[in-house]
């Protein structure tokens, strides 16, 4: 299984575009790299996923090099509701196993 | 749409008894995961199922057991209560990624155990 690892925690102004890194060295052939986010007291909620390149939705876009051994999940211009934890989850769609690392606490002020 | 549905939402217990948290997929899910979080904490895999067969366990205590039943509900069964088992429960599920569908996990709203 993928190991990832990213920030602990990152603090933003409101307005501002935040990006979040995750690495994953070992990612395997067959996983994708998928986003989540995390209210407190609610469960984790999809936000984006991608394999390779830079796949872009409305609330996120995912950047993944070559490599695939990183990926930057960018939100533009953040508000204070997107505060919350961020999780990066390698993940080959039918994964029976699916671990999730340390998350990145993001703090959005005025 | 559908979501997620687990019961109950709060559940309080003395050390030592026993506890059953249901979770109900959503419709034409094929697998459902169980997660435990707590305080402060990332969520921690406990058990998966697919189709109705156990699939795999992560960090799952022995006091622990959970099933899915035919018509796809899952129930987790925690046994001698320990105080150190007061989180979130969080059920999850999904149907396998295809042409179709991207395998994103669909999470409920979580159970969440106190136990006293």
């Amino acid at each position: 299984l993928a190991k990832t690892t990213q920030p602990i925690s990152m603090d933003s102004y409101e307005g501002q575009e935040v990006n979040i890194t995750c690495s994953h060295n070992n990612i395997a052939t067959n996983d994708y790299i998928t986003w989540y986010q995390q209210f407190p007291s609610q469960g984790p909620r999809f936000i984006i996923q991608g394999y390779k390149t830079k796949v872009t939705n409305e609330v996120a876009s995912l950047f993944i090099p070559a490599d695939r051994k990183s990926s930057t999940l960018s939100l533009p211009r953040v508000s204070l509701s997107d505060t919350a934890v961020y999780y990066c989850l390698p993940d080959t769609g039918t994964a029976s196993k699916l671990t999730f690392g340390t998350g990145t606490r993001l703090q959005v002020t005025l | 749409a559908a979501g997620v549905i687990q019961s109950p939402r709060h559940l309080i217990k003395e050390k030592r008894e026993t506890a059953t948290l249901k979770c109900y997929p959503i419709p034409r899910h094929d697998t459902v995961y169980w997660y435990q979080q707590g305080p402060g904490q990332d969520p921690q895999f406990l058990i998966s199922f697919y189709e109705k067969m156990q699939s795999d366990k992560g960090s799952i205590p022995d006091r622990f057991s959970a099933q899915q039943f035919s018509d796809y509900h899952s129930e987790l069964n925690m046994s001698s209560l320990e105080l150190g088992d007061s989180a979130l429960y969080f059920c999850a599920s999904r149907r396998r990624a295809g042409t179709t569908d991207t395998g994103e996990l669909f999470f409920g709203e979580g159970s969440r155990l106190t136990v006293l």
